[in-house]
């Protein structure tokens, strides 16, 4: 089953505005890690997290790892169209355990 | 460099029938896992392979099977197909280590049973 339970499972985001979903774990983390999937494709490496309250930027979206490592959360600033698809976090021990994700529309 | 590669991208089978994909990994990348990815269970971890050996199994039923090829090239078999078995199957690469690195998927293959 899955490790880790994501939150929403679905995110409606008017363009421009800001969002954030969720990934916790009942057991502490070794690592996280986080993809995304455009609608008809393939999960794509975003990053990976491995310190208690690591927290890594790219561009407009952040990542952050809790200070249990038990939880993360993904922030996206300034939402685009381009930031369509699902999001998932996947903790990595020698297998990828993918959360349900959060499927995200934007509303132009 | 050339990404992951599996072959077929379709493929339409009868419930019974058996099935074998393909993936080609990443140059270098010894480590191949699969996964199936269905609306109602989202993504699912198969197994694991890493030179030639199978390293980790999910919770898949014994008709699920895979193998590693001394190249890496990996393939994975399906027998008794059922209709639950419609998916898309996606094969992931990653470099050896300690499995905290990042997996590149192909393309995958959407299977569709009838």
């Amino acid at each position: 089953g899955q490790q880790v339970m994501q939150i929403p499972q679905y995110q409606h985001v008017q363009e421009g505005e800001d969002f954030t979903t969720y990934c916790n774990s009942s057991t502490t983390l070794s690592n996280i890690q986080w993809y995304k999937q455009r609608p008809g494709g393939h999960p794509v490496f975003l990053i990976q997290l491995v310190k208690s309250g690591e927290v890594k930027k790219q561009k407009r979206l952040t990542f952050q790892f809790g200070e249990a490592k038990k939880n993360s959360s993904l922030h996206i600033t300034a939402t685009q169209t381009t930031d369509v698809g699902t999001y998932f976090c996947a903790p990595n021990d020698y297998k990828l355990s993918f959360g349900a994700g959060t499927t995200v529309t934007v509303r132009a | 460099k050339a990404g992951v590669t599996q072959t077929p991208r379709y493929l339409i089978k009868t419930r019974g029938q058996q099935v074998t994909l393909s993936c080609s990994p990443i140059s270098g990348h010894r480590s191949v896992s699969w996964y199936q990815q269905t609306p109602g269970q989202g993504l699912q971890f198969l197994f694991e392979y890493f030179s030639e050996t199978q390293r980790n199994k999910g919770n898949f039923p014994g008709r699920f099977s895979g193998r590693q090829f001394s190249n890496s090239r990996s393939e994975m078999n399906v027998s008794t197909l059922e209709l639950g078995d419609s998916a898309l199957y996606l094969c992931a690469s990653s470099l050896p280590g300690t499995g905290h690195t990042e997996a590149f998927f192909g393309q995958g293959t959407r299977l569709t049973v009838v």
